[in-house]
């Protein structure tokens, strides 16, 4: 594996549900991002992991719930999501000293659809 | 504060003529800014940035982008496009300190035969 992977690449979950989001990166990065791409707005940052802390919360709502184990992983915990949440869901890599050069490198992505 | 706007949604080219895709900024601090590229069912990928120094920046794939601190703009071109150019283009600008991309909205480029 290269790259920034992310699972599931599709999931349909209903309001009630809980499901988790992973992201994997495999080029030794100490920075994870989560952003949410919906269509005709621009990317949204919800979450930034640098060295394992979080240091960014975009005021996302306590639906969502990150968890970053380690600087490979990073997970988005989702529980009675809204069908609004419905969204591309892309995690992010880089360098902890990257954080304001914008030299990120993305997963292909997780498809959200919330019925 | 800071944004960005993307002129157009849409484009499209015939294949071999230029590509230019727009992209405005609005910030209070010197910008850094960057051009990423989406394929279909793909992530985000890095073309370009500009951080300091040279104001034309090359970037992969033949883009290039020139920042323009008199007319706040970054826009993106090719000299000659390619079937495979076709992605959506997202314009981003950030600045020294700030652990946060403000993207624009994306423009679409299609690419006629």
């Amino acid at each position: 594996e290269t790259g920034v992977t992310q699972t599931p690449r599709h999931l349909v979950m209903g309001m009630t549900n809980k499901k988790s989001l992973k992201c994997e990166q495999h080029l030794g990065h100490n920075a994870m991002y989560w952003y949410k791409q919906s269509a005709k707005k621009p990317l949204e940052l919800m979450f930034v992991y640098s060295l394992e802390e979080r240091v960014e919360n975009n005021s996302v709502p306590s639906r969502f719930s990150p968890e970053c184990p380690n600087s490979s992983h990073l997970f988005l915990h989702l529980h009675t999501l809204q069908p609004e949440d419905s969204a591309l869901y892309l995690c992010a890599s880089s360098q902890e000293k990257d954080l304001n050069t914008g030299e990120l490198f993305f997963g292909e992505g997780s498809r959200l659809t919330v019925l | 504060a800071q944004s960005v706007t993307q002129l157009g949604s849409h484009v499209s080219v015939s294949e071999g003529a230029l590509v230019l895709l727009r992209c405005n900024y609005s910030s209070s601090v010197p910008p850094y800014l960057f051009w990423y590229v989406q394929y279909p069912n793909q992530g985000l990928q890095l073309l370009l940035k500009y951080t300091t120094g040279a104001t034309l920046v090359k970037g992969i794939n033949g883009f290039e982008a020139e920042f323009k601190k008199s007319e706040t703009s970054f826009h993106l071109t090719k000299p000659s496009a390619h079937m495979s150019d076709a992605a959506e283009y997202f314009c981003a600008v950030s600045y020294f300190g700030n652990e946060k991309l403000t993207f624009g909205t994306g423009t679409r480029l299609t690419i006629i035969p």
